[in-house]
């Protein structure tokens, strides 16, 4: 049950398209296609903006947008906005109903 | 409207006892699979356990498999993370959360659980 690995940190200019990954193993994000993504902002809790790979839940936007290819997960957020400056989570399930996340990305809008 | 509100964190010695509960209203709690996430502080996110809606399945992460007991209450929508001999490697806040789909779409507010003497 390893974390999955996330880049530290990405930056962006407003209106720009920023890309996070999420790498796993064979055991988990390859194996599987429940893959979610969560956005928190410092002190609040959790968000989910992703689940299943690549389906957003009601009220996310359509900036938001994500896919998995082999052992990687991705996140891509168009038309970046102040207001998605936060840390990112990738999620993954890891076989017998248990789960792992990434080690989080920060996004920067400069 | 989901509400989740998480009590029971506090302050206790290593190798203490503490339970946590999770208050949960808004929707059909019985019907909904639940789970713990925990948070270091400054560190990431790090599932702990879930649990299936009628209580007969539970999962663990690693690292607290013997320790740490979740179970649930239909009858009161309430859901709990008995947890023991602890350590400070789990200083944390805990979060619970409503499953959907492989994501948790509701999460509480957390209680910060602190272990050190």
């Amino acid at each position: 049950q390893s974390a999955l690995t996330q880049p530290r940190s990405v930056s962006g200019s407003p209106g720009q398209s920023v890309a996070l990954s999420c790498t796993g193993s064979s055991s988990d994000v390859g194996a599987y296609g429940s893959v979610s993504w969560y956005q928190q902002h410092p002190g609040k809790a959790p968000k989910l903006m992703i689940y299943d790979v690549n389906k957003r839940p009601s009220g996310v936007p359509d900036r938001f947008s994500a896919s998995k290819s082999g052992n990687t997960a991705s996140l891509t957020i168009s038309g970046l906005q102040a207001e998605d400056e936060a840390d990112y989570y990738c999620c993954s399930h890891a076989g017998s109903h248990a789960y792992v996340f990434g080690t989080g990305t920060k996004v920067t809008v400069l | 409207e989901v509400q989740l509100v998480d009590s029971g964190g506090g302050l206790v010695q290593p190798g203490g006892s503490l339970t946590l509960s999770c208050a949960a209203s808004g929707f059909t709690f019985s019907n909904s699979w639940m789970t713990w996430v925990r948070q270091a502080p400054g560190k990431g996110l790090e599932w702990v356990a879930n649990i299936n809606p009628d209580g007969s399945g539970k999962y663990y992460v690693d690292s607290v498999k013997g320790r740490f007991t979740i179970s649930r209450d239909n009858a009161k929508n309430s859901l709990y993370l008995q947890m023991n001999s602890l350590t400070a490697d789990d200083t944390a806040i805990y979060y619970c959360a409503k499953a959907y789909n492989s994501g948790w779409t509701d999460w509480g507010q957390g209680t910060l659980v602190t272990v050190s003497s």
